[in-house]
């Protein structure tokens, strides 16, 4: 079958650094998604990876390694605003598009 | 205003009722989506569709009907709403150029069956 797993939470620090991780085996691949969603919101977009290596939006940053079915979302100099739920997806080789449950990100003072 | 526009934003039926969530979008995008995203589990699909007057079934199909016959419009109805119906339901859009594109999606539709 098809699998995304993330960690389920994750506390960080207003003002750190922190990665989400996120791994999948997927039946083909054809693009990796990151969304972010607010409590009682809809998910909105954040990255989109295709090939191998970083791209980097402002302060945040998608990672992507095809080889091992991983990527991560690196969150820089973290805000208040930024506790949300991070969503990977990844579009599979019928291209539709398979969701992990997702991370719940907790921001502390 | 432009953009993607679910109702009801909350709604709360009995089990057996009928209940019909409404999706409209001003972008004109070709591909209209329904998920549904419940505590624990990944946002899921219930049905898609990629123009008008064309609709495909996706992961959790079952207890719903959905229709396309205007570009703008996805409606999706639960004939016959039964307890495990209970959800946030999500309608998202995409433009049809290539099959990559982001997903817009609409407030969600809190859905309770009693």
């Amino acid at each position: 079958g098809q699998n995304i797993d993330q960690p389920t939470e994750m506390t960080a620090t207003e003002g750190a650094i922190v990665q989400i991780n996120c791994t999948y085996q997927t039946s083909g691949f054809n693009g990796l998604f990151w969304y972010q969603q607010h409590a009682g919101e809809a998910p909105t977009f954040l990255s989109y990876n295709v090939l191998d290596g970083l791209e980097e939006k402002g302060r945040f940053s998608s990672f992507l390694s095809r080889s091992k079915g991983y990527s991560y979302l690196l969150l820089k100099e973290l805000q208040m605003k930024d506790s949300a739920s991070y969503l990977c997806a990844v579009i599979d080789s019928n291209y539709q598009l398979i969701w992990g449950a997702g991370t719940k990100l907790i921001i502390k003072p | 205003d432009a953009g993607i526009t679910q109702s009801p934003r909350y709604k709360i039926t009995e089990t057996g009722r009928q209940v019909t969530l409404m999706c409209h979008q001003t972008w004109s995008h070709s591909y209209m989506f329904w998920y549904r995203q419940d505590l624990g589990h990944g946002l899921r699909l219930i049905y898609y569709s990629a123009a008008a007057d064309i609709t495909d079934k996706g992961e959790v199909p079952d207890g719903y009907v959905v229709s396309r016959s205007k570009t703008e419009n996805f409606p999706l109805t639960l004939e016959s709403a039964t307890r495990s119906q209970t959800s946030v339901y999500f309608c998202a859009s995409r433009a049809g150029t290539g099959d990559t594109g982001e997903l817009f999606f609409g407030e969600g539709s809190r859905l309770t069956v009693l």
